[in-house]
């Protein structure tokens, strides 16, 4: 299974700074065949389910505010935040969809400071 | 509207079973695979199973495999997640979601509020 690890596993950050989460994966994500990186990102707000932020490590999905972006190949992905605001405490969570199981990173709780 | 509703959650003794089900409506439930995902309390996300949009292909996370099955009916736009011999270790809100891509491999667009299982004498 491939084992995805995330840094660090709490950040604190003013409001309106920017917030850096990193993803680290055992293995390669990066289909050769496509040039893809199958990673995405998720944001779970407290007491709710999560959300999809960020699919093929950069393409944010729709609705989502252009303050967030994805970047990364291979085995290191970043996800920014670059304006903090205070909607977005939450717990971010990378995953893999690389092959199964899928698996995720064990999440980044992001405060303000 | 995509919504995705949970439902079968319980408490449960340990050796038990339990059936889980998943309400999809606002999409063309049979054109995407699904999956389920659990999370222990104060814990992370964990994948648990996926089935292809016919329900000829399934995948599971090597902890279910031999005790959880997950199916489908297309007609009644539902999932299922049939869970037996559980065991403490179970204990989750367990997650429907959507798979986006509507092939193997993929990220998961849509998720449901979540059902609470817990596995305890």
């Amino acid at each position: 299974d491939i084992v995805m690890t995330q840094s660090p596993d709490s950040l604190a950050v003013s409001l309106g700074e920017r917030a850096t989460i990193n993803c680290k994966s055992s293995q390669s994500v990066l289909y050769s065949s496509n040039n893809k990186n199958y990673l995405a990102w998720y944001q779970q707000k407290p007491g709710q389910s999560p959300k999809l932020l960020i699919y093929w490590a950069s393409i944010r999905e729709s609705g989502v505010p252009d303050r967030f972006s994805g970047s990364g190949s291979g085995t290191d992905f970043t996800l920014t935040i670059s304006s903090l605001q205070a909607e977005d405490v939450a717990v971010y969570y990378c995953q893999q969809y690389y092959n199964t199981p899928y698996t995720f990173g064990q999440g980044t709780k992001l405060e303000i400071k | 509207e995509v919504q995705l509703v949970e439902s079968g959650g319980g408490l449960v003794q340990p050796g038990g079973s339990l059936r889980l089900s998943c309400a999809a409506s606002g999409f063309t439930f049979s054109s995407y695979w699904m999956s389920w995902v659990r999370q222990a309390p104060g814990k992370g996300l964990e994948w648990v199973a996926n089935i292809q949009q016919d329900g000829s292909e399934k995948y599971y996370v090597d902890s279910v495999k031999g005790r959880f099955t997950i199916s489908r009916d297309n007609a009644k736009n539902s999932l299922y997640l049939q869970m037996n011999s559980l065991r403490a270790e179970d204990t989750a809100v367990y997650y429907c979601a959507r798979e986006g891509s509507k092939q193997l491999l993929s990220w998961l667009d849509y998720w449901g509020q979540g059902t609470l299982v817990t596995v305890s004498s």
